[in-house]
């Protein structure tokens, strides 16, 4: 079955630490997306990164960096020096095309407070 | 353009009355969602649309009603709604076969 997991409810740090969101997923795919959204209190979902199964290579995208690895199904999320403006709901997301379209199965979500 | 627009952001309405949550996007997106999220939990999919055509109906009960009378525009007609209906309703859109939904703020949703 198609499943998220993401362990950590909340998390609550002081501004300018280094915070990890853990994702570990479940597929029968050989071929996958995943994804990593923010949602701030406004609502809105805000797309962060897609990674494909293929593709392994860890990214950095200014304070944000993904750690993607299929041997143990995770796509760990790192922001560096955190920011009270990252405080969000950091949802982990998976894609599952078995109905030919591309329907998100999310994880649990993680809430996220910085403090100043 | 890379906006998805849901109007209203906000609605409260009585469990007798019957309302409409629109949803615009005009980037050329061919498939349309509606996902419903309730308080924290993970958003989950109701509808997908793809070409104007109804592909997917994950069980949702039939007091929920989509629309999709174009290419940029996806209503969600709404009537009889319970208390339990409450939530953010959240539309998305993507290129066909494509794999990045972008999202709408959403309307919360609030059934008295």
């Amino acid at each position: 079955a198609q499943k998220v997991t993401q362990a950590q409810t909340e998390i609550s740090v002081v501004e300018k630490e280094d915070v990890t969101l853990d994702c570990v997923y479940e597929t029968r795919d050989t071929t996958y997306y995943l994804f990593w959204y923010k949602q701030p209190p406004s609502g809105e979902l805000v797309f962060l990164i897609r990674r494909n199964s293929f593709d392994e290579q860890n990214e950095i995208s200014g304070r944000y960096s993904w750690n993607f690895q299929k041997s143990t199904s995770s796509f760990n999320f790192t922001i560096t020096a955190s920011q009270v403006v990252d405080s969000a709901v950091y949802f982990c997301a998976l894609s599952d095309f078995s109905g030919g379209y591309n329907k998100l199965i999310f994880g649990a979500g993680t809430r996220l407070a910085v403090h100043p | 353009d890379t906006e998805v627009t849901q109007t209203p952001k906000h609605l409260v309405m009585g469990m007798t009355n019957k309302k409409s949550l629109k949803c615009e996007q005009h980037m050329g997106h061919r498939a349309m969602y509606w996902y419903k999220q309730k308080a924290k939990k993970p958003p989950e999919l109701m509808f997908v649309y793809s070409y104007e055509k109804l592909s997917i109906n994950e069980s949702v009960p039939s007091r929920f009603s989509p629309e999709c009378p174009n290419s940029s525009l996806l209503n969600l007609h709404l009537h009889a709604l319970q208390p339990e209906d409450s939530a953010l309703y959240l539309c998305a859109s993507t290129e066909e076969g494509g794999t990045e939904a972008f999202f709408g703020q959403g309307t919360r949703l609030t059934v008295v």
